[in-house]
């Protein structure tokens, strides 16, 4: 069974920094691309970030370029997700979800990480 | 960045009856080397991740209901629920992953009439 479960999550000042991850099992995690996806508070969904199987490529919405890096560990099934100048716009449930061996479409999820960013 | 819009942002529909969804893309996501349109939809329920239903416009995922049914080519796309059930009831969200970033549509609440 497919399991993605991210982890890191919660409040945080303006300015300040988080770690998300994401810790896999049940595919082989160094095969697939690699997604990050959040939703604000009663919102729609913002795909965030992904990454190639073996981290060479990455790309990012533009609201978060220079803030966010994307990374993972494939010794660990572990996917990462560094965030810093973090603004109260940030503030979303943060998703983790594994890319389709064809496109980008996301045909796992976990449940997701709440980050607050408020003073 | 591709914009994806969808309609309505929200229906009833009564048991047993037809939903349909639309979503336009603000270009297209017709990929001309391979014919194959890079339109997924899924399906959110309160309190859960989404789910994947369909991919390429209109194949369904293994496991998701035949009564789901994903139509259009190009920039204009369909989810279409036939016989509608109470376990329907959620935000669909068309996405396209033609090219970076990767875009969602605002979100349809389908709710019960």
């Amino acid at each position: 069974e497919v399991q993605l479960v991210e982890s890191g999550g919660g409040l945080v000042q303006p300015g300040g920094s988080l770690r998300l991850s994401c810790t896999t099992s049940g595919f082989t995690f160094s095969d697939d691309w690699m997604s990050w996806v959040r939703q604000a508070p009663g919102k729609g969904l913002e795909w965030v970030a992904n990454i190639r199987q073996d981290g060479s490529e990455k790309f990012y919405v533009d609201s978060v370029k220079g803030r966010f890096t994307i990374s993972r560990d494939n010794a660990k099934n572990s996917l990462y997700l560094q965030m810093n100048s973090l603004r109260a716009e940030d503030t979303a449930t943060y998703y983790c979800a594994r890319d389709g061996d064809s496109g980008s479409y996301l045909n796992s999820w976990g449940q997701g990480t709440l980050v607050t960013v408020s003073s | 960045d591709i914009v994806m819009t969808q309609s309505p942002d929200s229906l009833a529909v009564s048991l047993g009856g037809r939903a349909t969804i639309n979503c336009k893309s603000s270009q297209t996501v017709l990929y001309s080397s391979n014919n194959k349109n890079y339109l997924a939809w899924y399906q959110q329920k309160p309190g859960q991740p989404p789910k994947l239903l369909i991919t390429w416009a209109s194949t369904r995922e293994s496991g998701v209901p035949d009564r789901f049914s994903g139509s259009g080519s190009g920039t204009d796309f369909t989810l279409t629920l036939s016989s509608l059930q109470a376990e329907d009831v959620a935000v669909y969200y068309c996405q396209q992953y033609y090219t970076t970033p990767i875009t969602f549509g605002q979100g349809t609440r389908l709710e019960i009439k």
